[in-house]
């Protein structure tokens, strides 16, 4: 199992430019959560999905949309970047039974 | 509101020394509650869980965690430190609304030879 995967690792956006991450995962879990991570701040959540075809917004959605059209992918989206959405970008997943979730490697966004 | 508080920023320990990495919680109902440790440049690994029962969390690595409901306390413990433990540590709480995790800003370990 490849686990939690994330597309691309890395990326330098111009401000105003639009960019899609991708999120996968090989678990069949049912939710699937995208989180930005900030020096000094922890990992704050941007939108979650509790199931195919479902999003919820999540403590800092503004900027970002998010679609989950198959169970195994989770799609977080930037329609029109700016520097404040300089971050480290990690996807997790967790079925229903177990509550732990699985982390990503993260993709590290520079918005310049 | 939920919420969870990791108080330092650092912890330095010696080798071979006990190590304590601190959390406190503010949540309503039974609080689930877990740790987490992040390497360098990469993801976060899950090390332990509290849901119920034991006090005393065991969990990877040589790692428990003590759940304190009278001081609101979910510590991070390890009787013998290792310079490989140096990294950033989570504790974070669950949300009841899809399982989504609170997450303490995080403390950085430092584990010097």
């Amino acid at each position: 199992n490849a686990g939690v995967t994330q597309t691309p690792k890395f990326r330098v956006l111009k401000t105003g430019q639009s960019m899609t991450l991708l999120c996968a995962q090989d678990m069949n879990h049912e939710y699937m959560y995208w989180y930005r991570q900030d020096p000094g701040m922890g990992l704050r959540l941007i939108h979650y999905s509790v199931g195919e075809g479902t999003t919820a917004k999540g403590e800092v959605p503004d900027g970002y949309n998010v679609s989950r059209l198959k169970k195994q992918n989770f799609l977080l989206g930037l329609e029109s970047a700016a520097p404040s959405q300089t971050s480290v970008y990690f996807c997790a997943s967790t079925g229903t039974n177990s509550k732990e979730q699985y982390f990503g490697p993260g993709t590290r966004l520079t918005v310049t | 509101a939920q919420s969870v508080a990791q108080p330092e920023d650092q912890v330095n320990v010696a080798e071979g020394n006990p190590l304590t990495v601190k959390c406190t919680y503010s949540v309503s109902g039974n609080p689930y509650l877990f740790w987490y440790v992040q390497y360098p440049n990469r993801g976060l690994q899950f090390l332990l869980k509290y849901i119920t029962g034991d006090n005393l969390v065991k969990g990877s690595y040589g790692f428990e965690a003590e759940f304190n409901k009278s001081q609101t306390s979910f510590h991070l413990k390890k009787p013998s430190a290792l310079v490989s433990d140096s990294a950033l540590y989570f504790c974070a709480a669950l949300r009841y609304s899809g399982y989504a995790l609170n997450f303490g800003k995080g403390t950085s370990l430092l584990v010097t030879p």
